[in-house]
């Protein structure tokens, strides 16, 4: 079955440290993987696409089919990057996602 | 304010009663999806349309919840004889297919509290 591993519930990183939240899915065809950031009192939002090769906001995330991950990382972690991050695949024939349970990052001053 | 728009933001009811939650997307996008989200979980997926066809349907959904988007616009999202197991966020979003997946746009969700 397809799914979605984020292994830790909670990272906290110093301010000006990196930072690296760990996706792993399992699926055995071709996956689009994405990460949403859901920030205190706002809606769930699309952070990047792996298609799209982007960085968004010193954000990157690298899709290792060999290791089936999509890490996401960030060199320099900044307060603001305190959010709770989600992981999600997208299975060829469907638009639906599978996500996983969420890891909440928390960057300290 | 042109996102998706979810109504009730809350919702209190008692064990058995019936709800029914809507949901506004963004005018231009053609797919809608529900998902519903528990307490320390992601989104998990109910069900999905394109334009006023439902295409797909979680096994999640019992026979107890219904989605329609009639005219391929809103959407209602239905719980008949709710249990407490059905207090959870639902989330609505949308998405523009035929530009390439550039990923869902969210709403801010409805939370169902049973009691």
């Amino acid at each position: 079955a397809q799914r979605v591993t984020q292994p830790e519930k909670l990272l906290s990183v110093f301010k000006g440290a990196p930072v690296e939240l760990k996706c792993n899915y399992s699926y055995s065809g071709s996956p689009e993987l994405f990460w949403y950031v859901q920030y205190s009192r706002q809606r769930l939002q699309l952070l990047l696409r792996h298609i799209s090769r982007e960085s968004i906001k010193g954000f990157t995330a690298d899709l290792n089919k060999g290791e089936t991950s999509f890490h996401l990382k960030k060199p320099f972690a900044q307060e603001e990057d305190s959010a709770m991050y989600y992981c999600a695949l997208r299975t060829s024939g469907t638009y639906k996602y599978i996500f996983g349970t969420g890891t909440r990052l928390k960057v300290l001053a | 304010d042109t996102g998706v728009s979810q109504d009730p933001r809350h919702k209190i009811t008692k064990r058995g009663q019936n709800v029914t939650f809507r949901c506004d997307p963004i005018s231009e996008h053609n797919r809608l999806y529900w998902y519903r989200q528990t307490l320390g979980q992601g989104p998990e997926f109910l069900t999905y349309f394109q334009n006023e066809a439902q295409l797909e349907k979680s096994r999640l959904l019992s026979d107890r919840f219904s989605a329609e988007r009639p005219k391929g616009s809103f959407s209602t999202l239905e719980i008949q004889r709710t249990e407490q197991g059905d207090s959870a966020m639902y989330l609505c979003a949308s998405s523009f297919f035929g530009q390439g997946n550039y990923g869902y746009t969210f709403g801010s969700g409805t939370r169902l509290t049973v009691v």
